[in-house]
């Protein structure tokens, strides 16, 4: 169980495109989402919480604008990257949280998703 | 100073060694710790979960937890070449709702267990 499913697994694109990358609960809901970034070398640093429903909460010093989040329904959550440039290249990673655990439950991720921006 | 802290390695070890896996944190509010497993390109694969201070065993993998000095450890006996991966801590506070979600992370250690 808590399986978390990221997509695509890999996405080159251009600098100045938008780039989408989902992540599913497969077999639980999850009212709420986070995501994470990773660069080379680096630990996991929180971008935002993901609640569904409504707005996310993003970390100090993340571009809401910048980096969309929609958490539409209780299984699937989108980070969006507008306007990519280089520096976005990263590793980004999700984890959600079963809607019935409590504040002891263990915390899943998903496999990730390396974004390289040209 | 970082929140967490966590020796990045590279450590080296052979198969079959018991192998030590540091962090310290400063932030008292932590009350969740985690020990996470990560292989290259690769999400975070969870081993060790624990909210209290003490100790805590799962097959080869131990997680002790001293929360007077804020320090957390964990130990893999028997070590092997599987093993061979990024480890890296991993801890929360509660702030109601599903705030204790919001991880803070250590840097991570390079383990290579050599045949």
């Amino acid at each position: 169980g808590a399986v978390v499913s990221q997509h695509p697994s890999r996405v080159i694109c251009k600098s100045g495109t938008s780039v989408k990358i989902e992540c599913r609960s497969l077999d639980f809901q999850a009212t709420t989402m986070f995501w994470y970034r990773q660069f080379p070398k680096q630990s996991l640093m929180l971008m935002a919480t993901s609640n569904e429903g409504s707005k996310a909460t993003y970390e100090q010093g993340v571009e809401k604008d910048k980096f969309l989040i929609n958490h539409a329904s209780l299984t699937l959550s989108t980070l969006t990257v507008t306007s990519a440039h280089p520096e976005d290249s990263s590793f980004y990673i999700c984890s959600a949280i079963r809607m019935e655990s409590s504040y002891n439950s263990p915390l899943h991720f998903g496999n990730g998703t390396r974004l390289t921006v040209t | 100073q970082k929140e967490v802290e966590q020796d990045p390695g590279p450590l080296s070890v052979p198969e079959g060694a018991i192998v030590s896996l540091n962090c310290t944190y400063s932030n008292s509010a932590f009350q969740y710790f985690m020990w996470y497993r990560q292989y290259s390109r690769k999400g975070p694969e969870l081993l060790m979960y624990t909210y209290s201070s003490g100790n805590k065993e799962d097959g080869r993998f131990t997680a002790q937890v001293d929360k007077s000095s804020k320090y957390i450890s964990l130990f893999i006996r028997d070590s092997q070449p599987s093993d061979s991966a990024t480890y890296l801590c991993a801890m929360s506070a509660y702030a109601g709702g599903t705030s204790y979600g919001k991880l803070t992370f250590g840097q991570g250690t390079i383990l290579t267990v050599h045949p």
